[in-house]
């Protein structure tokens, strides 16, 4: 499995405010998600964060508000953007490799954020 | 409906007891699917991938079946350790996308 290092762990924020997420794996990999959960929930996708271009999202979320880079294939970025209330929640990157033919899906240990 | 059901329980056991969750999905022409553990404040580890053959690891077994569109977990022998919750994971069709159920809690007492 791949070793997936997200920061930061967690965060306090003002309303209004931006916040970047960092998400870095030890070794090469294809694919790359940004997930959100919200307390007490399951997890939602919120996007694949595609090398060398734009984002692909999910329903329901856009890039003005969780605009994502993807500089290299160890390496991305999600930023939360005019954070507000409804915004604190657990954000987790992934990395999909395969294992004995099945997509596998290896998860950072999230950075929960608080919007004040 | 939801694409992926979980009952959300919790379920209370005793230690040593044997405890099953099921989980049901929409998608007829989903192909890959898993189990996860989740535990509190952490992030979500694979447990086991579930074979349309059934497959055991430990004392940990996973079934499907794909004609009632269900998959399900059983545990033998509960842990305290095993307290957390379970994801049921489906991968979407035709995609990389997982598709999470709301996870069922798991609780064993001592």
């Amino acid at each position: 499995s791949a070793v997936i290092s997200q920061k930061p762990s967690r965060d306090i924020c003002q309303r209004g405010t931006s916040l970047t997420i960092q998400c870095q794996v030890d070794s090469q990999v294809t694919m790359m998600f940004w997930y959100r959960q919200q307390p007490g929930q399951s997890l939602t996708l919120i996007a694949t964060a595609n090398q060398g271009s734009e984002a692909t999202y999910e329903s329901g979320f856009v890039i003005d508000k969780f605009p994502i880079s993807r500089p290299n294939l160890t390496f991305s970025t999600l930023t939360v953007s005019n954070m507000s209330p409804e915004d604190s929640s657990i954000y987790l990157c992934s990395v999909m490799t395969q294992l004995t033919a099945k997509n596998i899906q290896y998860f950072g240990a999230g950075t929960r954020l608080s919007v004040l | 409906r939801k694409e992926v059901e979980q009952d959300p329980g919790p379920f209370n056991v005793p230690e040593g007891a044997t405890v099953a969750f099921n989980c049901t999905y929409s998608n007829s022409a989903s192909q890959s699917f898993f189990w996860y553990r989740q535990d509190c404040r952490k992030e979500p580890k694979l447990l086991m991938s579930v074979y349309s053959s059934g497959n055991e690891d430990g004392r940990f077994t996973a079934q499907l079946n794909r004609a009632s569109q269900y998959i399900s977990l059983l545990i033998r022998d509960s842990k305290l350790s095993d307290s957390a919750t379970y994801l049921c994971v489906v991968n979407e069709a035709g995609t990389y996308k997982y598709i999470f159920g709301t996870g069922t809690r798991l609780k064993v007492l001592a």
